[in-house]
């Protein structure tokens, strides 16, 4: 167990619609990351946020969005979801903004139909 | 941005075969971390090691910065060490981590 706290583990909607991704940090830490995992792109980074701020983003559609609210915990809300988003996404925690040990929960996995 | 390759792409053993998976990176890093993707999905941390040597059972690890490479050795490999396993790396710009495409490792009994 790492700590990491991801709700829900699986999410099957159709396309158009919108999902939110619930992530509950590793007490202490501070930095949140989201990470898509799908078939034909592999792990891909998509946003960190460090203590209620955005810190870095990757490649994160205009369609997908995400915060970090003062208890730390984190959601990425996908809206106007299409067949391709379908993947597992992943949050990991790490204590500091720029270095240390990312940890990672055990991921949502989000069908389209 | 920074580029991570692992090799190998595929890799099949029987059971109780020691196994070495190399990672190599295209620019100085502040982080590397070896994690092992069960069939479930779970990525399990194996290794934080931006460098030296580390030991964990019958894994170990060895990340040369200087070099730009990491290896991580399996040693007497068991059915339940099959799965993936990915080398990421954390630029000294940041601590995101950035992925390799992964070693598919495959033990039969």
């Amino acid at each position: 167990d790492s700590g990491v706290t991801q709700t829900p583990k699986h999410l099957i909607t159709a396309t158009g619609q919108r999902v939110t991704l619930r992530c509950s940090p590793r007490s202490g830490d501070l930095s949140v990351y989201w990470y898509q995992q799908s078939l034909d792109q592999g792990l891909q980074f998509l946003i960190q946020y460090y203590n209620g701020e955005e810190r870095a983003k990757g490649n994160i559609l205009e369609r997908f969005s995400a915060q970090q609210f003062p208890d730390l915990h984190s959601e990425l809300n996908l809206s106007s979801l299409e067949l391709g988003d379908s993947a597992l996404y992943f949050c990991a925690s790490s204590v500091g903004q720029k270095t240390g040990e990312l940890f990672f929960g055990e991921g949502s996995r989000l069908t389209v139909l | 941005g920074i580029q991570v390759e692992q090799s190998p792409p595929d890799l099949i053993l029987q059971e109780g075969a020691n196994s070495t998976l190399r990672c190599n990176f295209s620019d100085s890093v502040n982080n590397l971390q070896w994690f092992h993707q069960n069939p479930w999905g779970q990525l399990i941390n194996l290794f934080y090691i931006p460098s030296g040597t580390k030991q964990n059972g019958r894994l170990s690890a060895t990340t040369v910065a200087t070099e730009r490479y990491s290896l991580l050795y399996i040693s007497s490999s068991q059915t339940t060490d099959s799965g993936v396993y990915f080398c990421a790396v954390g630029e000294t710009s940041g601590s995101r981590l950035t992925f390799g495409e992964g070693t598919q490792l495959t033990v039969n009994p």
